[in-house]
């Protein structure tokens, strides 16, 4: 299982955008990059998925370099909601295999 | 669609009793996922069902932990007897194809106490 480096916390504020990078040095040909968001006492939540270039959704955009080492994840405009762990995780998501949750990027979004 | 559920929300027990903690997958999910998070460390992968099969059971920490998916709908997941190590929160998730797409629904998860 390929292993992942995230910064253990990030500040920001209100309104800008932050960008959370992921190192993945090791990932296979076959890995997906998957990015969770967890708040307190709550599960991690999905937010985007991708495997190289470009992916965007309503929340996020997940930029991934053409060797895949790593990847950032990019939260448009934060607000205080935002203020959350997030989770880089790296793995074959056909094959079912079981994803490690490294210990993620604490954010903090500040008024 | 209603999300994955877990009950109890919270269960407090005293050390050598049973627990048994129940997941409700997403309605469809073949895939069925217990993690859990001890003592504020990292989240840790417990078993991977698909139906009522055992996929990968490699991360069940020893005998105490029994999961079972009958008929493969709900799950359970017995811990007999708990000891203190156990206290954490234990979550579920469910997936229709592996993680493909949209990856896993979380559950709230289950706070288990051990006293």
């Amino acid at each position: 299982l390929a292993k992942t480096t995230q910064p253990i916390s990030m500040d920001s504020y209100e309104g800008q955008e932050v960008n959370i990078t992921c190192s993945h040095n090791n990932i296979a040909t076959n890995d997906y990059i998957t990015w969770y968001q967890q708040f307190p006492s709550q599960g991690p939540r999905f937010i985007i998925q991708g495997y190289k270039t470009k992916v965007t959704n309503e929340v996020a955009s997940l930029f991934i370099p053409a060797d895949r080492k790593s990847s950032t994840l990019s939260l448009p405009r934060v607000s205080l909601s935002d203020t959350a762990v997030y989770y880089c995780l790296v793995g074959d998501i056909y094959y079912g295999q079981n994803f490690v949750f490294g210990p993620g990027t604490r954010l903090s979004v500040l008024p | 669609e209603a999300g994955v559920t877990q009950f109890p929300s919270h269960s407090v027990i005293e050390k050598g009793q049973t627990v048994t903690l129940r997941c409700d997958p997403i309605s469809g999910h073949d895939n069925l996922y217990w993690y859990r998070r001890v003592m504020g460390k990292e989240i840790k992968f417990l078993l991977h069902f698909v139906k009522e099969s055992k996929q990968d059971e490699s991360g069940m920490p020893n005998n105490r932990f029994l999961a079972e998916r009958t008929g493969g709908t709900y799950s359970t997941l017995k811990v007999q007897p708990a000891e203190l190590e156990d206290s954490g929160v234990y979550f579920c998730a469910s997936s229709q194809a592996p993680q493909a797409y949209y990856g896993y629904t979380f559950g709230s998860g289950t706070r288990l106490t051990v006293v």
